[in-house]
């Protein structure tokens, strides 16, 4: 398994402002991803974050809106930019074990008031 | 694509009863399957994973078989307990080259005193 953090665990945003979140592994991983879980819903892939070159988008998610930064192999972040009240969700960043496993951070709550 | 199917919740039930959450999927190819569980409160942990088909996961009394002729991965309990109490999520990882996750909608299970 790996240990995964996430900076901030919770915010509170007023709208329009950007928020970047924090992802830290313990070890050397290849892929990366960011979820996101809206209230009482399933997890919606974001992107995949790959280390050298541009975030990978799913469909309904876009660059502008979700910048992703992947400098080194134990690290990510993930900006949430100009902000709605829509953008209220938990944000997890995942990473993929070499066993085919993926391990959850415990998550960044965001309100946007 | 791909997608999961899960049945929908709450479910509520006593202590040491049998628990079955129903899970089934479409996929091209050959996916690996997971049920993953949220405790209140807490992350995502993976619970127990199949890969090829007739696979058994089990995990802290929980199984789940990999049934390819029924395109099913249900889950099962022979006797729950309250610290079972969580949401449980269906999930595939239908491609060996970029490995995202596409989740059910998840299971709110309650066990009773």
């Amino acid at each position: 398994s790996a240990v995964i953090s996430q900076k901030p665990s919770r915010d509170i945003c007023q709208r329009g402002t950007s928020l970047t979140i924090q992802c830290q592994v313990d070890s050397q991983v290849t892929m990366m991803f960011w979820y996101r879980q809206q209230p009482g819903q399933s997890l919606t892939l974001i992107a995949t974050a790959n280390q050298g070159s541009e975030a990978t988008y799913e469909s309904g998610f876009v660059i502008d809106k979700f910048p992703i930064s992947r400098p080194n192999l134990t690290f990510s972040t993930l900006t949430v930019s100009n902000m709605s009240p829509e953008d209220s969700s938990i944000y997890l960043c995942s990473v993929l074990t070499g066993y085919n496993e993926q391990f959850f951070g415990p998550g960044t709550r965001l309100t946007v008031l | 694509g791909d997608s999961v199917t899960q049945m929908e919740g709450p479910v509520t039930l006593s202590e040491e009863a049998f628990l079955t959450i129903n899970c089934t999927y479409t996929a091209t190819g050959y996916p690996s399957l997971f049920w993953y569980v949220q405790y209140p409160g807490e992350g995502l942990q993976l619970l127990l994973k199949a890969t090829k088909a007739d696979d058994k996961g089990s995990n802290k009394g929980f199984e789940a078989t990999y049934r390819k002729e029924t395109t099913s991965f249900h889950l099962e309990k022979g006797s729950v307990q309250v610290s079972d109490s969580a949401v449980y999520f269906c999930a595939l990882s239908g491609h060996r080259v970029d490995y995202k996750l596409s989740f059910g909608a998840g299971t709110t299970v309650t066990v009773r005193a």
